[in-house]
């Protein structure tokens, strides 16, 4: 257990719509990082927020969006799904620009 | 940005084997992490490692940064080593490699 938590484990739903995920990161750590894993573009990382700034950016897609909260959580929302949005989506924490300890992930899959 | 190459794409190895992984890096690094993620898609801290050599039981690893490679070393190979290897370093965000899938027969 690497002390990340994220919700929901599972998500169906329909194009169109509008998701939330959400991510706790470890005790203490105040970096969180998301990640969107399919199958034909492996492993890409999307944005990462410190202490409730975005602090970096990657391959996020205008209709995704994140926040981390003052408690440190952080939410990733993501509009208007396609049915290519359908992958895993992991968030990551760190004390710093260090070590990353990834959360069990969120399968979502549109239909 | 930096490019993260791994070498080989697919390992299959028989139970008890030993192998070894390799990740190359096109440039400086100062953040290199081993993950394993396993066939049900947890992704497992393995090593933090921006240079020199660790050891966590069957697993070792050695970063030799001047030279911008990454070596994953499984000892005794057991079924449950079985999954995707990812290495992945730290630019001005993080790059993964496209991973090492690795399948240990009985």
């Amino acid at each position: 257990d690497s002390g990340v938590t994220q919700t929901p484990k599972h998500l169906i739903t329909a194009t169109g719509q509008r998701v939330t995920l959400r991510c706790s990161p470890r005790s203490g750590d105040l970096s969180v990082y998301w990640y969107q894993q399919s199958l034909d573009q492996g492993l890409q990382f999307l944005i990462q927020y410190y202490n409730g700034e975005e602090r970096a950016k990657g391959n996020i897609l205008e209709r995704f969006s994140a926040q981390q909260f003052p408690d440190l959580h952080s939410e990733l929302n993501l509009s208007s799904l396609e049915l290519g949005d359908s992958a895993l989506y992991f968030c990551a924490s760190s004390p710093g620009r260090n070590e990353q300890y990834f959360g069990p992930g969120t399968r979502l899959t549109v239909t | 940005g930096i490019q993260v190459e791994q070498s080989p794409p697919d390992l299959i190895l028989q139970e008890g084997a030993n192998s070894t992984l390799r990740c190359n890096f096109s440039d400086s690094v100062n953040n290199l992490q081993w993950f394993h993620q396993n066939p049900w898609g947890q992704l497992i801290n393995l090593f933090y490692i921006p240079s020199g050599t660790k050891q966590n039981g069957r697993l070792s690893a050695t970063t030799v940064a001047t030279e911008r490679y990454s070596l994953l070393y499984i000892s005794s190979s057991q079924t449950t080593d079985s999954g995707v290897y990812f290495c992945a370093v730290l630019d001005d965000k993080i790059i993964f490699g496209k991973g090492t899938r690795l399948h240990i027969l009985p």
